[in-house]
């Protein structure tokens, strides 16, 4: 089956930890993205990227870091200098360019708990 | 830049009633437009989209929804609601031009009471 796989589904770290959440497509998507979501804050973009080796801050970049190494994987990093990393982070991918092949597909979700 | 409101934080209906999920947005170039749909502890699922075209998009579930460029509204309806229903709904807007960045609203959590 074709699709958006995140990994794990719960996740728990200790204050001042770095984690790393895992994002793999199978969609031959060119273009990624990492979003946060709190209640009542909808989703935020954290950053995307739209090719492999490439990728942009989005709106709340601050405390995070990602790679995208192969067209597939597209991992975010919480660091320790993220204030408030407790939240639902979810991700998705698209095929970019007009038309209907632009629509965001997304992933699970991955709920991080900082303790 | 784009923004969107979603005006009801919260709708309550009973089951088999009509429902309208209201979502307005701000732009200063023509976009798309996207309603998604979330079930507690899931991603999100695409209910439809606005692209071009006709202004009355039919999505999945029994869902519709209509564009109004001079309202900048894209209203979300059902006739007839079940309780599988039940879940936070997103409206999300993009620019046709440039980077794929979605903008979300706020969302909208549908109750269905039996």
């Amino acid at each position: 089956d074709g699709g958006i796989t995140q990994s794990p589904k719960y996740l728990f770290r200790k204050e001042g930890q770095n984690v790393t959440l895992s994002c793999e497509q199978n969609l031959n998507h060119d273009a990624m993205y990492w979003y946060r979501q709190d209640p009542g804050q909808g989703l935020r973009l954290i950053y995307y990227s739209q090719i492999v080796n490439d990728f942009q801050k989005g709106d709340i970049a601050e405390g995070y870091s990602v790679s995208r190494e192969k067209k597939e994987s597209f991992p975010l990093t919480v660091t320790s200098a993220q204030k408030n990393p407790t939240a639902f982070y979810l991700c998705a991918s698209s095929f970019p360019g007009q038309g209907t092949s632009d629509t965001q597909y997304f992933g699970p979700g991955t709920r991080l708990t900082v303790l | 830049a784009q923004s969107v409101t979603q005006l009801d934080s919260q709708v309550p209906v009973f089951e088999e009633a009509p429902v309208e999920l209201r979502c307005n947005y701000s732009s200063s170039v023509s976009v798309y437009l996207f309603w998604y749909v979330q079930y507690p502890n899931q991603g999100l699922q695409l209910l439809l989209k606005y692209l071009s075209g006709s202004t009355l998009v039919k999505g999945i579930n029994g869902f519709e929804a209509e564009f109004n460029k001079s309202q900048t509204s894209f209203h979300l309806r059902k006739p007839s609601v079940h309780i599988s229903d039940t879940a936070e709904y997103f409206c999300a807007v993009r620019g046709i031009q440039g980077a794929q960045k979605l903008v979300f609203g706020q969302g909208t959590r549908l109750t269905i009471n039996p």
